[in-house]
């Protein structure tokens, strides 16, 4: 069974530093996809970055880029330059089969500390 | 706004009576996913709908769960005879098919039950 797994609960970072977020996944699929999402307090869940996981170049979205880590089933994201914006909880996805049915990790909720 | 909508954002129940829950699709996409997200977890898939079809129910459906989409449109998630265990956050996403590559599940707002 698939399965994501976000082992920090909650992490804090100083305004404009970098923080890792940590994921480990476990699948027996070849074809799949990894997210990151992000949920701001009462507000939508959007998606901050995709990985194919066919693709060996790691995904950057702005500040944002991932360590993807087949072998290992590792896909930890970093955020650069942290801002107060960046605060929510955010959960590390897995997307598999036709029906692309999503299976999300427990989150991790960051803080931003001014 | 173009997004994800659902209806009502909260709703305040007492056990054992029925509600229902409605989202409303970006026009253009025909696959609609419920999830649902307890406190201090990430959101779990109930159920899919491609078009007017459900393709799938997730085992956390229980017989009191119900979700339709007539015409392809909107859906409605209904649940009966309401317990203080459905006490969560209904999470509906909608998406395109993907005939190449991945596409991206776009999520709403979500409707906050509580079961007292």
């Amino acid at each position: 069974a698939q399965t994501v797994t976000q082992s920090q609960p909650e992490m804090s970072v100083q305004e404009a530093e970098t923080v890792t977020l940590s994921c480990t996944y476990d699948t027996s699929e070849s074809d799949y996809y990894l997210f990151w999402y992000k949920q701001p307090p009462s507000r939508q869940m959007i998606l901050v970055i995709r990985q194919e996981a066919y693709k060996q170049q790691n995904a950057t979205e702005n500040r944002f880029s991932v360590n993807f880590q087949k072998a290992a089933k590792s896909f930890s994201l970093k955020i650069s330059d942290s801002q107060l914006g960046d605060a929510a909880m955010y959960f590390c996805a897995y997307l598999y089969g036709q029906d692309d049915k999503i299976i999300f990790g427990k989150g991790t909720r960051l803080h931003i500390l001014p | 706004d173009t997004g994800v909508s659902q209806d009502p954002r909260h709703k305040i129940t007492k056990r054992g009576q029925n509600v229902t829950f409605r989202c409303d699709p970006i026009s253009e996409h025909n696959r609609l996913y419920w999830y649902r997200q307890t406190l201090g977890q990430g959101p779990e898939f109930l159920t899919y709908f491609q078009n007017e079809a459900q393709l799938e129910k997730s085992r956390l459906l229980s017989d009191r769960f119900s979700a339709e989409r007539p015409k392809g449109s909107f859906s409605t998630l209904e649940i009966q005879r309401t317990e203080q265990g459905d006490s969560a956050m209904y999470l509906c996403a909608s998406s395109l098919p993907r005939d190449r590559g991945i596409s991206e599940q776009y999520f709403g707002p979500g409707t906050r039950l509580t079961v007292t």
